[in-house]
């Protein structure tokens, strides 16, 4: 299994302001993803974070609304840029473990943007 | 690409009884089936998944059945208990391919 955490677990924002979501796993993985939860909305995929490369983003997502990084194998980070409400979300970071590639969650992050 | 459709929405169940939770998928390729339960504030988190070469898995009160000539796999509960209250999501995933895709997720609830 894997252990993720996530920084911050919650904040409230101010729109036209970005926020960087960090994202820490216990072990090195391969694949890492980041996922958006509207209330009471079932999991939508953002973008795969690849490591040592540009993230490969999902349709309807983009680089400059929610730029992703990947230092290494343990770590990437979320941004979301120049917020609006309908930014508010949950924000949860995902990794794939072992040759069977089992899927893990993080706690999320909770973002009210006002 | 894979769809996947789950039912019910919502489900309430009297405590102590069994709780069943289906869900369809679209693409023949699939073959890793994962279910998530998420409570209230807290992420999702994996509680049983099942591979394509096995017909039916178990984990004390919980197991899942595949049925891959019809594309469905159901969640199983057994003796609902209050702390099995959780909205759960199934998802799917094809050899070869990366990205999980979700159900729309079940609120069950357990009626004490």
């Amino acid at each position: 299994s894997a252990v993720i955490s996530q920084k911050p677990s919650r904040d409230i924002c101010q729109r036209g302001t970005s926020l960087t979501i960090q994202c820490q796993v216990d072990s090195q993985v391969t694949m890492m993803f980041w996922y958006r939860q509207q209330p009471g909305q079932s999991l939508t995929l953002i973008a795969t974070a690849n490591q040592g490369s540009e993230a490969t983003y999902e349709s309807g997502f983009v680089i400059d609304k929610f730029p992703i990084s990947r230092p290494n194998l343990t770590f990437s980070t979320l941004t979301v840029s120049n917020m609006s409400p309908e930014d508010s979300s949950i924000y949860l970071c995902s990794v794939t473990t072992g040759s069977a590639g089992t899927q893990y969650f993080g706690p999320g992050t909770r973002l009210l943007v006002l | 690409g894979e769809n996947v459709e789950q039912h019910p929405s919502t489900l309430s169940v009297q405590e102590g009884d069994s709780a069943v939770i289906k869900c369809t998928y679209s693409d023949s390729a699939s073959n890793y089936f994962p279910w998530y339960k998420q409570e209230l504030g807290k992420g999702p988190q994996l509680i049983i998944d099942i591979r394509s070469n096995v017909g039916e898995k178990k984990d004390q009160r919980i197991a899942v059945t595949l049925n891959k000539t019809a594309k469905h796999f159901s969640l199983h509960i057994t003796e609902t208990q209050p702390e099995d209250s959780a909205v759960y999501f199934c998802a799917a995933r094809s050899f070869g391919n990366e990205k999980l895709t979700f159900g729309t997720g079940t609120r069950l609830t357990i009626i004490p």
